[in-house]
């Protein structure tokens, strides 16, 4: 079965740079979410869209944006990088709005910021 | 703040033993509880759900149990192999909300041959 399609798999910026991650989700899912995920820590929503529209914002600090596109897929862009800001960042999708609570991740995206 | 806490942090247990990780929250408008696996390096998979109304849900090796009056749930996987080897999320959120996960802490699984 197909699965959440993240890109890159890995990512290696410079402070004060700039990141964009993409997430594909599965097919015929309209929901998708970010979740940035610390060394050893559990997942810390960041941002939900449902229909490419924003349903529903987490601790994203103000340097983050993100979109969702016709085609569902989403891009998370991440400004200004900072050492902090090293970690997992996770996309998982969701096959509609009613069923929005039952959430496939993707492999994730490993950023280093150095 | 930890909306849901989970315990213990880690687990070793021997092969054919039971795993058993406890999770509680506080927010009685939480009416959906799933449990994730994560191997190293890789994304959560969804491994099993429970909702308020039922007390036990059991797919294969895997069992929710779920206490809503004492606003506690847990896994119990049964039968334990080394393959299981790896952190267990719990989970919980509203439906009503656009699902935002609200995770435990973890609890990193170890299974000895």
């Amino acid at each position: 079965a197909a699965g959440v399609i993240q890109s890159p798999r890995h990512l290696i910026k410079e402070k004060r740079e700039t990141a964009t991650l993409k997430c594909y989700p599965i097919p015929r899912h309209d929901t998708v979410y970010w979740y940035q995920q610390g060394p050893g820590q559990d997942p810390q929503f960041l941002i939900s869209f449902y229909e490419k529209m924003q349903s529903d914002k987490g601790s994203i600090p103000d340097r983050f944006s993100a979109q969702q596109f016709s085609d569902y897929h989403s891009e998370l862009n991440m400004s200004s990088l900072e050492l902090g800001d090293s970690a997992l960042y996770f996309c998982a999708s969701a096959k509609s709005r009613d069923n929005s609570y039952e959430q496939y991740f993707g492999p994730g995206t490993r950023l280093t910021v150095t | 703040q930890q909306q849901v806490k989970q315990s213990p942090q880690s687990l070793i247990v021997q092969k054919g033993g039971i795993s058993i990780i406890n999770c509680a929250y506080e927010n009685t408008a939480f009416d959906y509880f799933p449990w994730y696996q994560q191997f190293p390096g890789k994304g959560p998979a969804l491994l099993i759900a429970i909702r308020p109304d039922v007390s036990e849900k059991k797919e294969g090796r895997f069992t929710i149990s779920f206490n809503k009056s004492a606003k506690q749930f847990s896994l119990h996987i049964m039968d334990s192999q080394p393959g299981d080897s790896a952190t267990y999320f719990c989970a919980a959120t509203r439906t009503d909300s656009w699902g935002k996960l609200q995770f435990g802490a973890g609890t990193q699984v170890v299974v000895t041959p």
